[in-house]
């Protein structure tokens, strides 16, 4: 079967750098993506991943290597704003996502 | 642009009734697919429709079912409900074949008693 693993929890405090990890066991996906979600809200898209290496958006960066079955997504700069629920996915040949077990963010002052 | 829109929101409705939920996509999307979010299980995809067809499945009992009308629309129902239902039902939208970038509705939130 498919699985995606992350952290259960991550703390950090305003202003850190953290890092989310995600291992997976799946093959033959396109990319591998990452989405937000605030308590009570939808899941928002924050990057996608389909080549190996790091994409940057903003405070956001994320990294994909297909051969260690592993990406992860840094956010730097952390603000309150930041906590949330963050989840990895894999997609293939459509919009089926298949997502991780979701990492929950809390961000001190 | 109106983002995703999920009616209704919240709702209750007891063992063995059924339920029918309502997608509206960004216009322009021709994908609309359905998750199933809870504590236990994460996010789980249902099912995916393009241009009305349905694409993809996820591994639901035939109790879950959707369409996709010609303007994209959606729904999705549920018969025989079970406690084990009570969950918040995600519908996401896309032009189809992005990949990963999905446009998420606030969801409905359904319980079972």
């Amino acid at each position: 079967g498919q699985s995606l693993e992350q952290p259960s929890e991550v703390t950090a405090v305003e202003g850190a750098i953290v890092q989310i990890n995600c291992t997976y066991q799946t093959s033959g996906f396109y990319g591998l993506s990452w989405y937000q979600q605030h308590d009570g809200g939808a899941p928002t898209f924050l990057s996608y991943n389909a080549l190996d290496g790091l994409e940057e958006t903003g405070r956001f960066s994320s990294f994909l290597s297909r051969s260690d079955s592993y990406g992860y997504l840094l956010l730097q700069e952390l603000q309150m704003k930041d906590s949330a629920s963050y989840f990895c996915a894999v997609s293939h040949n459509t919009d089926k996502l298949i997502f991780g077990t979701g990492t929950r963010l809390q961000v001190f002052p | 642009k109106a983002g995703v829109t999920q009616t209704p929101r919240y709702l209750i409705k007891t063992r063995g009734q059924q339920v029918t939920l309502s997608c509206s996509p960004i216009s322009g999307h021709r994908s609309v697919s359905w998750y199933q979010q809870t504590p236990g299980q994460g996010l789980q995809f249902l099912f995916e429709y393009f241009s009305e067809t349905q694409r993809n499945k996820g591994n639901f009992p035939g109790r879950f079912s959707g369409r996709q009308f010609s303007n994209s629309r959606s729904e999705m129902n549920v018969s025989t409900l079970e406690l084990g239902d009570s969950a918040l039902y995600l519908c996401a939208s896309s032009f189809g074949g992005d990949h990963g970038e999905l446009f998420f509705g606030e969801g409905s939130r359904l319980t079972v008693l």
